[in-house]
C-alpha cells in the first residue's frame, strides 16, 4: 500500500465549476498536510497547507482534513483553465520534516 | 518571502562529466533543505535531506558517491551529480524550510546528459 495515495485522473471540469481533488495516507501519526500545483515543466508551487480536522479557505480554495478517515481532499471553486495543472498531496509523516508525495492528480478546466 | 531559486535552470552536458547544481534561499535561513528528482509523467522522488555544516542524509537507493550534497551555509546547498550518465537525466528539485515544515520548492533544474 503506497503511503499517500491520489486518483491519477485525469480529471476534466468544465470552466467555472468545482474540482474536487482526494487523497488518502497511511499513517495515523501523520501531523501535516499540505497541497502543492505543478504546471508541465515547473517546479511545484504550494496552495496550502492544513493541520487540523475540518475545512480550511483559502480564496477559491477549500482543504478539508479527516484524521480519522485518513483523507484530506482540495476543492477548486469557479474552475479557471488557468487551474489546469497536476495537484500533489504531500504529507508529514513525522520524520525529520520530509514530505511523502502522492503521484498527483492532472486536472483540466475545459474553457 | 519564503523564495528559493536554483542554477542553472537547465544544463546539457557529455556523459562521463560532472554537474553542479545551486540551491539557495533567498529571503531566509535554512538549516535543512532537500534534493528531490522527477522523472517525466512521474511524482517527486526524495533524493537526500541537506543539513547545514553536517552530512546529508540519502534516501535507500540513492548512491552518496554520485550524488553529491554539500550544505555549506545557511542559504546554499549543492548537488553535483558526478560521472554523470543519460539515465541521470531529469528534473532535479531543491526546496527547503523558513519555518514550521512547509517546504518552498525552488524552480528546478533539467539535467540532459548527452
Amino acid at each position: 500500500q503506497k503511503e499517500v495515495e491520489q486518483n491519477s485522473g485525469p480529471l476534466s471540469v468544465p470552466e467555472g465549476a468545482i474540482a474536487s481533488l482526494n487523497c488518502t495516507y497511511s499513517d495515523r501519526g501523520s501531523q501535516s498536510f499540505f497541497w502543492y500545483r505543478q504546471y508541465s515543466g515547473k517546479s511545484p508551487e504550494l496552495i496550502m497547507s492544513i493541520y487540523s480536522n475540518g475545512d480550511k479557505e483559502d480564496g477559491r480554495f477549500t482543504a478539508q482534513l479527516n484524521k480519522a478517515s485518513q483523507y484530506v481532499s482540495l476543492l477548486i471553486r469557479d474552475s479557471q483553465p488557468s487551474d489546469s495543472a497536476t495537484y500533489l498531496c504531500a504529507v508529514n509523516l513525522g520524520s525529520a520534516r520530509q514530505l511523502t508525495f502522492g503521484s498527483g492528480t492532472q486536472l483540466t478546466v475545459l474553457p | 518571502g519564503a523564495v528559493v531559486s536554483q542554477h542553472p535552470s537547465w544544463v546539457i552536458c557529455k556523459s562521463g562529466t560532472s554537474v553542479k547544481i545551486e540551491c539557495r534561499s533567498l529571503d531566509f535561513q535554512a538549516t535543512t533543505m532537500f534534493w528531490y528528482r522527477q522523472f517525466p509523467k512521474q511524482s517527486l522522488m526524495l533524493m537526500a535531506t541537506s543539513n547545514e555544516g553536517s552530512k546529508a542524509t540519502y534516501e535507500q537507493g540513492v548512491e552518496k558517491d554520485k550524488f553529491l550534497i554539500n550544505h555549506a551555509s545557511l542559504t546554499l546547498s549543492t548537488l553535483t551529480v558526478t560521472s554523470a550518465h543519460p539515465e541521470d537525466s531529469s528534473f532535479y528539485i531543491c526546496s527547503a524550510i523558513p519555518s514550521t515544515d512547509t517546504q518552498y520548492f525552488g524552480p528546478g533544474t533539467r539535467l540532459t546528459v548527452l
